[in-house]
Order: C-alpha cells, then structure tokens, then sequence
C-alpha cells in the first residue's frame, strides 16, 4: 500500500534504545487523548489512551506523559524495536459529541 | 473477533463520477466514524453516525454524505469526485458516540484520474 507519510517529521533511533515522540495539541478544552500507530497501507492502530485527570499512564513498553500547562503529550517506547517502525499519531477529544481530532504525525523509523 | 472491515480496499474513478465506500463494525459497536487522509497528513473527520443517525459532521462540502444502517454497518458516499478526494478513507468504530477509543479499518484508497 501507499506509504501514509512521506514529508512528516521523522525520528530514527537505534534498536533497543528507548524512543520519546512528542505532540503538541491545538484544544485547551481537550480532555482525552489517544496516541495511533499507522503502518503503512492500513489504518491507525490504538496504542494507549489517557484522560485529562492524569498525568502518565503506563502500557505494554509503551508510557504515555500529558503536561496540560503546556498542551503537550508524548509517547515513550521502550526498548524500540524494528517492528516499532511506522506513523505515530496523537489525536484529541473534547468530550460530548466532539469528534476525535488528529495531529500531524512523526514518522519513527528504526534503526536494526 | 473481526475487527472493522472496509470495501473495497482500492478504487480507481475519474472526476465527475459517483463512489460508495462500505464499512462493517465491530460486533457490538453502535457508533461509526469517517475520516479522509490525505498522503502525508493526519485523518479528517467526515461523520460520525451513531444508532443510524448523524451525530457530527466535519468540514466537507454536500458532495460527501453518508448514512447507518440498522445492522449498524455504514456507507459514505461521494458525488461529482474531484482530483482532491483522492485520499485513504477511514472507517472506525466505537462503542459510544463521541470521540473516544476509536478503532479503525485498513481503509479505501481512492484514486481520482
């Protein structure tokens, strides 16, 4: 399939080593927030989730940081590794009916 | 289980014409979403319908409109297509409305000649 981004901002790191992938939002009003990994030639996969009452939540090598003051979230891989390799994608939602919001994507590109 | 699926998967039209992208949910999933994602951009949101009836619609002229069927599945559809509609059209679905904890398709690779 298409390769779902080819002029994004793009982070290689090296195998094993830990990745951090930042995303600032547009929505002080926003209180949810999800990070997406898109392969390409499909579509975005849920990675974690965080509500707007916390400030960190930890998955499967996966941490995800929310600075509210700063409208800022990011997403932290541990142990990257090649499979990691794809679009990462934050995306915003303001509660209600609000649709999801997405930002515009950092290309991680692994290192073997 | 099966995830959300889309048909088809490529569709190759030129400008003027008329296309129907269909998405399946979820089993148990009542609210579908749409998104266009342009090469290179994150998805836009389109529609999200929910117990078959509109509940939200993003910035997108007339031509685009969709609906929700009783089984849940949904259909978006595009009139008079112009070169810019090429895009990869993602369906999601979810349990609630809203915005929350959406699970996507592979989506539709539209190509407008």
């Amino acid at each position: 399939g298409e390769s779902v981004g080819l002029h994004l901002p793009t982070l290689s790191v090296q195998e094993g080593d830990n990745s951090i992938i930042n995303c600032a939002y547009s929505n002080s009003a926003s209180d949810y927030f999800i990070w997406y990994k898109q392969e390409s030639g499909k579509g975005p996969q849920f990675i974690i989730d965080i509500r707007s009452n916390m400030d960190k939540r930890q998955g499967q090598r996966v941490t995800v940081l929310l600075n509210k003051t700063v409208k800022h979230l990011s997403l932290q891989i541990a142990a990257t590794q090649p499979g990691d390799s794809a679009v990462y994608f934050c995306a915003e939602n303001a509660g209600g009916n609000t649709p999801l919001v997405f930002g515009k994507g950092t290309r991680l590109s692994v290192i073997a | 289980d099966a995830g959300v699926t889309q048909s088809p998967t490529h569709l190759i039209k030129t400008r003027g014409q008329h296309v129907t992208l269909r998405c399946s949910p979820i089993s148990g999933h009542k609210s579908v979403s749409w998104y266009q994602q342009v090469l290179g951009q994150g998805p836009q949101f389109i529609f999200q319908y929910y117990e078959k009836e509109e509940r939200g619609r993003g910035n997108f002229p007339d031509r685009f409109s969709a609906r929700q069927f009783p089984n849940y599945s949904s259909e978006l559809n595009v009139n008079a297509l112009l070169l810019g509609d090429s895009a990869l059209y993602l369906c999601a679905s979810s349990l609630r409305q809203g915005g929350e904890k959406l699970f996507f398709g592979s989506g539709t690779q539209l190509s407008v000649l």
